[in-house]
């Protein structure tokens, strides 16, 4: 089925651990983001990659690092975890940077960092 | 920080009945997009309003925008137990992001 795909879905780190959460895009979209998902937060962008080869902060970079390792597949990394980390983490894609369209989301990555 | 922000909170109501629930904004926005999202899933996209419309429908959908008021509304009609979902606004301005509220959560109870 076309989509986002995210990998893992569960993950459980120790503080200081590292990791990269992977997302793949099959419908051709040109912008990609990260958000994380905290109650009663709604959605917060970590980055976004507007077009392939950029990439750029949204509103809570710290912490994080990204690759837009080519049109179709955009990661997240976390050099070294921390509790305040803990969170569901969304990659969603959408068709160009203007936001005309809607976007399509992934299922989520549930993290938690003991 | 967040663009938009949803009213009410949470919201319960009888299948059959329709659900109404608003979203307010502080900046100009392009266009402002209405997603909805079940316990444990990703966000589903609904419907779309641009800043020169003032009206929308998709099936049992119907949005409004009032961009001089900064608010738009989501009206679900007769709903159903599948409409209980969390439901999100989030608005497109001209910095190439979606902002999203914190959402409003609807029970629909059979």
């Amino acid at each position: 089925n076309a989509g986002v795909t995210q990998t893992p879905k569960f993950q459980v780190l120790k503080t200081g651990q590292s990791m990269t959460l992977q997302c793949a895009q099959d419908m051709n979209h040109n912008s990609m983001y990260w958000y994380r998902q905290d109650p009663g937060m709604g959605l917060r962008l970590i980055y976004y990659s507007a077009s392939e080869g950029t990439t750029d902060k949204g509103e809570v970079p710290n912490g994080y690092n990204v690759s837009r390792l080519n049109k179709r597949e955009f990661s997240l990394r976390l050099e070294s975890a921390a509790p305040s980390q803990t969170s569901v983490y969304f990659c969603a894609s959408t068709r160009d940077r203007g936001n005309n369209y809607g976007y399509t989301f992934g299922s989520g990555t549930r993290l938690t960092v003991v | 920080s967040q663009q938009g922000e949803e009213d009410p909170q949470a919201l319960s109501i009888q299948e059959g009945e329709n659900a109404t629930m608003n979203c307010s904004y502080k900046t100009s926005i392009n266009n402002l997009q209405w997603y909805r999202q079940n316990s444990g899933r990703g966000l589903v996209h609904l419907i779309l309003i641009r800043s020169n419309e003032r009206e929308k429908h998709s099936g049992r959908l119907r949005v409004t925008l009032d961009t001089s008021k900064k608010s738009s509304s989501l009206l679900i009609t007769a709903s159903r137990a599948a409409d209980t979902a969390s439901y999100f606004c989030a608005t497109a301005s001209n910095d190439y992001k979606l902002s999203f509220g914190a959402g409003t959560t609807v029970t629909v109870r059979a």
